[in-house]
C-alpha cells in the first residue's frame, strides 16, 4: 500500500540546533517526495521537491531509497522554522499526492 | 504561484444539513482538487474536478456526500451533504500549476464543525 509516516507529531529543538524531521514512504516504484509548511496563519505551501535536489530556507532532503526515507533537514533551526511541516509523495503519472500527518516544529529561543 | 480564495473560510453548521464551498482561482485551470484534512490526520484526497467532465471520486468518497461542480476553469464547489460530526475537518481546494504539474498550489481551506 502507498503511505507516507512521519513518526513524530510534535518535535521541539532549541535555536541554533540541527534539525531533522523523519518521514518514511512506502511505495513500490520511483516516487516522487515533497515537503510541504504551514506557517502560522498561513495556506500550505511547497517548501522542497527531491528532484530539484535544492536547499530551500536552509532544509534539505535527500532521498534514500535503501530505507525509503526522505528526511527534511537543517543544520541550524532558526524561530521563524517553526511550522507544521508535511511530507507528501506523488504517485508518478498521476495527480495523486499522498500526505503523511505532519510534524509540528518547534524552535524555542 | 497561484492565488486561491475559498469561501466560507469557517463555518459551524448542525447535524443533516448540508454546506457548499466555493474556490476560486485568479486564472484558469484544467484540473483542481478537493482534500480533506480531519483533526490529527493527514490531507486525504477526496476527488479531482475537471471542466466539463464529472469529478473523479478517490476510495472511500462517493459523488451522493460530496458533490462537485466544476462551471468553468477559474471555480469549483464542493457540497458536504448530510453532514455529521464525523464530517468535521479542513477542507481545502488546490490546482497545479507548474509546467511539469508536480506542485500543488492550495487554498486556505474552510474548517468546518459539525455540532
Amino acid at each position: 500500500a502507498q503511505r507516507v509516516t512521519q513518526p513524530e507529531k510534535l518535535l521541539s529543538v532549541f535555536k541554533g540546533a540541527p534539525v531533522e524531521l523523519k518521514c518514511n514512504y512506502s511505495y513500490s516504484g520511483s516516487p516522487e517526495l515533497f515537503w510541504y509548511v504551514q506557517y502560522s496563519r498561513q495556506r500550505l505551501q511547497l517548501l522542497l521537491r527531491h528532484i530539484s535536489r535544492e536547499s530551500i530556507k536552509g532544509f534539505t532532503a535527500d532521498l534514500n531509497k535503501g530505507e525509503t526515507s526522505f528526511h527534511l533537514k537543517k543544520p541550524f533551526a532558526q524561530e521563524e522554522d517553526s511550522a507544521m511541516y508535511y511530507c507528501a509523495l506523488k504517485v508518478p503519472g498521476t495527480y495523486k499526492y499522498i500526505f503523511g500527518t505532519g510534524t509540528r516544529l518547534k524552535v524555542l529561543a | 504561484s497561484a492565488v486561491i480564495s475559498q469561501k466560507p473560510s469557517r463555518d459551524i453548521c448542525q447535524r443533516g444539513t448540508s454546506l457548499t464551498i466555493q474556490c476560486q482561482v485568479d486564472s484558469q485551470v484544467t484540473m483542481m482538487f478537493w482534500y480533506r484534512q480531519q483533526p490529527g490526520q493527514s490531507l486525504t484526497l477526496i476527488a479531482t474536478a475537471n471542466q466539463g467532465s464529472e469529478a473523479t471520486y478517490e476510495s472511500g468518497f462517493v459523488i451522493d456526500k460530496f458533490p462537485i461542480s466544476r462551471p468553468n476553469l477559474t471555480f469549483s464547489t464542493l457540497t458536504v451533504s448530510n453532514m455529521s460530526p464525523e464530517d468535521s475537518s479542513i477542507y481545502l481546494c488546490s490546482l497545479n500549476r507548474d509546467t511539469n504539474q508536480e506542485t500543488q498550489y492550495f487554498g486556505p481551506g474552510t474548517r468546518l464543525l459539525v455540532l
